[in-house]
């Protein structure tokens, strides 16, 4: 398997613009999360889904983000409209739910800066 | 309750020195402490992980003592490496997979050669 697949690797948008950050989990795998990275804040979890369901969205920080997941292999996370603050590298990470196997696998990320 | 808090925020070694990072947690739901390595550019990745059934783990180099009444737990890195510097995050989280991993802030570790 290729792993967790994210895209784009690099974003630069400006501020009021629409974002769409894409993630390709492991085949097979049931769970998908979304985690933002940035030095202030650590790892942050965003939203998580279990066979595409969104289970937990508390960590989304506000309206303007939002994300899908349509099928088992696709995810998108969306911001709109953009702001600097939300400058940070983005991770999708998924895993495969049963017991004993909770384990995440990272993608690569999507850096995205906002000026 | 969901926090966990990792220390030290850096740390810098000698080659063939010891390296050592604690974390803490409050939440007692929490029964799976993994940690991971991180590289510049990359996502992290699992390198060890316990569970509270035990008070230590090995693997290689890799260890992890773990202090269930006091709820903390720590990463011992023996003999680091140049090729260890990186920034390493504990994590707690359950057993059964699906529930939401909680990573402490992340320790950069820097192997001087």
């Amino acid at each position: 398997d290729a792993g967790v697949i994210q895209s784009p690797r690099h974003e630069v948008t400006e501020m009021g613009q629409e974002v769409t950050l894409r993630c390709k989990p492991i085949s097979g795998h049931d769970y998908l999360f979304w985690y933002r990275q940035t030095m202030m804040r650590g790892l942050e979890l965003l939203i998580y889904f279990n066979n595409n369901v969104p289970i937990d969205d508390s960590g989304m920080p506000e309206d303007r983000f939002s994300a899908k997941m349509p099928n088992a292999s696709f995810s998108t996370l969306k911001i709109q409209p953009s702001e600097p603050r939300d400058s940070a590298v983005y991770f999708c990470a998924s895993s495969l739910g049963v017991s004993g196997a909770n384990v995440l696998t990272f993608g690569a990320g999507s850096r995205l800066t906002v000026l | 309750q969901q926090q966990v808090k990792q220390s030290p925020q850096s740390l810098i070694v000698q080659k063939g020195g010891i390296s050592i990072i604690n974390c803490a947690y409050e939440n007692t739901a929490f029964d799976y402490f993994p940690w991971y390595q991180q590289f510049p550019g990359k996502g992290p990745a699992l390198l060890i992980a316990i569970r509270p059934d035990v008070s230590e783990k090995k693997e290689g180099r890799f260890t992890i003592s773990f202090n269930k009444s006091a709820k903390q737990f720590s990463l011992h890195i023996m003999d680091s490496q140049p090729g260890d510097s990186a920034t390493y995050f504990c994590a707690a989280s359950r057993w059964t997979g699906g529930f939401k991993t909680i990573f402490g802030a992340g320790t950069r570790l820097f192997v001087k050669a």
